[in-house]
């Protein structure tokens, strides 16, 4: 089991550019979760999915952002037309099923919009 | 208003020094986690809670559910406790609990040899 894993660690775009960033939660894991967290807070729910239902979005996620699961086991978020506002830290965590609490968090992908 | 609130903010102790760090929480949750960020942004699991008291090494979580509380100790801190540590919580909603997590804003904890 190799955890959850994130990539890329870190991303640098100028705005107005388009970024996707991929999410491979641990395997037969059936729940996936996309926060974000800006400097000094903690993280912000954005999205998630049940296996490649994506069954609640936040209101943080604008028409810029989207996200896809599409065979139910990895994730991608992409972000349209970034906005240095978009500057954040994204995590990924992964959770066994509906009847268990914990997550499993990824290292993070780190954002930065010049 | 966050629904989850977390003090202090920041924290500095000498090495040896008992931390204890408070959270709050305003909505009916089924459980409590308490995670640890160290630089570069990992997120580890703690603890998970929904009653009583748990212990592991030198970390102690507890929670009161009545009065919506819990705090994390640490025992004899040491350097390598430096980090930033998160309350969350899962939210009870209509009598099921919402995967998602809602977290409080972090205690930057910096323990000096």
């Amino acid at each position: 089991d190799t955890g959850v894993s994130q990539d890329p660690r870190h991303k640098i775009t100028k705005r107005g550019q388009n970024v996707t960033f991929r999410c491979d939660p641990i395997s037969e894991h059936n729940r996936l979760y996309w926060y974000r967290q800006t400097l000094g807070q903690g993280p912000e729910f954005l999205t998630y999915f049940q296996n490649e239902a994506q069954l609640e979005k936040s209101r943080l996620l604008s028409d810029r952002f989207s996200a896809e699961r599409p065979k139910g086991s990895f994730s991608t978020l992409e972000i349209q037309r970034t906005e240095q506002g978009d500057s954040a830290m994204y995590l990924c965590a992964s959770s066994p099923n509906a009847g268990t609490y914990e997550q499993y968090f990824g290292p993070g992908t780190r954002l930065t919009v010049t | 208003k966050n629904e989850v609130e977390q003090s202090p903010q920041n924290l500095t102790a000498q090495e040896g020094e008992f931390i204890t760090i408070n959270c709050s929480y305003s909505v009916g949750i089924s459980a409590l986690h308490w995670l640890q960020q160290h630089p570069g942004g990992g997120i580890v699991s703690l603890f998970m809670l929904s009653s009583g008291k748990k212990k592991h090494g030198r970390l102690i979580a507890t929670i009161n559910i009545q009065e919506k509380h819990s705090s994390l100790h640490i025992t004899a801190s040491h350097p390598r406790d430096s980090a930033v540590y998160i309350c969350a919580v899962n939210v009870s909603h209509r009598g099921s609990t919402l995967g998602r997590l809602y977290f409080g804003r972090g205690t930057q904890l910096t323990v000096w040899p």
